[in-house]
């Protein structure tokens, strides 16, 4: 059973314009939901958090929504740049046993062009 | 530059043949992690440390075991691979203290990974 979700594996956007990534939850007893981002050949990098006691976390290009009643976050990019180019996971986190825990999506390959 | 090292980067190992992957920290960060991710899949936790303390997930294999014998080692050992067992391996670390409940820190760091080949 998939917690968190990203329905769309792939995502094509012009350089300059917005990118917007979606992920969907299941489990409304996340507390704490990440962005991260992944090149080839290396591990995913932290991108962008928000705490499920707010709707909106802005850093630079980088925004993330969260939307409770409909389960559901998104990661706004804007505006694109082409080293933006990577695959994005969505995580939540639960508190379990004194501890964190994560629950990652199946990521989304971003690709901007320029 | 503090860090997470995985290596080696690339295991070639035979079915049934013991392999070990290793994951070393500079960060001195008292949580560890292992995930195992196959193509296409999201990463999956088979287990955790916080601290000394082993926490392993309900549907992680017996086949997977895991060491940590202080803050910067922790090691993955796959007792008997299987084809099945062919992914790559990430580690991560985290700094976790809870102060009145709110954790000090959410975010992971990740390691480049693993990848295991079973030949």
């Amino acid at each position: 059973d998939q917690q968190v979700k990203q329905n769309s594996p792939s995502l094509s956007v012009q350089e300059g314009r917005i990118s917007i990534l979606n992920c969907d939850y299941t489990n409304s007893m996340f507390d704490y939901f990440l962005w991260y981002k992944k090149y080839p050949a290396e591990g995913p990098t932290f991108l962008i958090s928000i705490s499920s006691i707010k709707d909106k976390n802005e850093d630079g290009r980088f925004t993330v929504f969260l939307n409770k009643s409909a389960k559901h976050l998104s990661l706004h990019i804007v505006p694109s740049q082409p080293g933006d180019s990577a695959v994005y996971f969505c995580a939540a986190s639960q508190l379990t046993s004194g501890t964190y825990k994560y629950i990652f999506g199946t990521g989304t390959r971003l690709k901007v062009l320029a | 530059d503090a860090m997470v090292i995985q290596n080696p980067r690339y295991q070639v190992t035979q079915f049934g043949k013991p392999v070990t992957l290793s994951c070393s920290q500079t960060l001195n960060h008292n949580v560890m992690y292992w995930y195992q991710q196959k193509s296409s899949q999201a990463p999956k936790l088979l287990f955790h440390y916080y601290d000394k303390d082993f926490n392993n997930e309900a549907d992680t294999p017996d086949n997977f075991q895991s060491r940590r014998p202080n803050t910067s080692f922790c090691f993955l050992d796959i007792r008997s691979p299987g084809l099945g067992d062919a992914a790559m391996y990430l580690c991560a670390t985290s700094k976790e203290s809870l102060v009145g409940f709110i954790p000090s820190s959410y975010e992971q760091y990740f390691g480049p990974g693993t990848r295991l080949t079973v030949t």
